[in-house]
């Protein structure tokens, strides 16, 4: 089965540039994270939708980042003017709902893109 | 509020060595959840293990066990017989269970980069 897929894997990009990073959950799963990992501040969760609607934006850092996701199967991150200080790598991460009590819904990652802004 | 503490950032052993990676938790809820990642030289996030705050057991999966420790709100995790590519940072991540549409969002600690020297 294939797993979380993001694309790209890598991106540099100039300051102030329009940056949209995409993600293609795992089929079937109803929740659908973006994580964003920096040495400073380590992996934190940025947005999360259930179903395809947003759930909890407090981590997105401003206005310059928004997220959709218009179906099931897709969703982007956009950085819009993009900054140095937004370098980091984007993970997206999906989990499906089921039995919090058995199940535990483990989340799984895809392999992150790199985002460089020079 | 939750949080998750790696006192470990760095940890260096030869090849063969057994090591133990702390994971120490903070959480007020009652049901929750404990997992391990593996973040390995190419970037990637592998799930290794969840466990479930009612579940003390331990667990061993080949060269890899994990001891729960309720008492001590710890989730230790036991790499035996090292092996060099068991090199990469491993993060240890805690999800509270939520009855609403809120899903399971991870609290990660700060990581432990292990490296195995042959």
């Amino acid at each position: 089965d294939a797993g979380v897929i993001q694309s790209p894997r890598h991106e540099v990009t100039e300051m102030g540039q329009e940056v949209t990073l995409r993600c293609k959950p795992i089929s079937g799963h109803d929740y659908l994270f973006w994580y964003r990992q920096t040495m400073m501040r380590g992996l934190e969760l940025l947005i999360y939708f259930n179903n395809n609607v947003p759930i909890d934006d407090s981590g997105m850092p401003e206005d310059r980042f928004s997220a959709k996701m218009p179906n099931a199967s897709f969703s982007t991150l956009k950085i819009q003017p993009s900054e140095p200080r937004d370098s980091a790598v984007y993970f997206c991460a999906s989990s499906s709902e089921g039995s919090l009590l058995i199940s535990g819904n483990t989340i799984y990652f895809g392999e992150g893109s790199w985002l460089t802004v020079v | 509020a939750q949080k998750v503490t790696q006192a470990q950032t760095e940890i260096s052993v030869v090849e063969k060595e057994d090591v133990t990676l702390d994971c120490v938790y903070e959480t007020r809820d009652t049901t929750y959840y404990l997992f391990w990642y593996k973040q390995p030289p190419s970037g990637e996030l592998v799930f290794l293990i969840r466990r479930n705050s009612f579940d003390e057991q331990n667990e061993i999966s080949g060269r890899y066990s994990w001891n729960f420790q309720k008492s001590t709100s710890s989730f230790n995790f036991t790499i035996t017989a090292s092996q060099v590519v068991d090199s990469a940072v491993y993060f240890c991540a805690l999800s509270e269970a939520r009855w609403d549409n809120a899903g399971n969002m991870l609290t990660f600690g700060g990581g432990t980069r292990l490296m195995v020297k042959p």
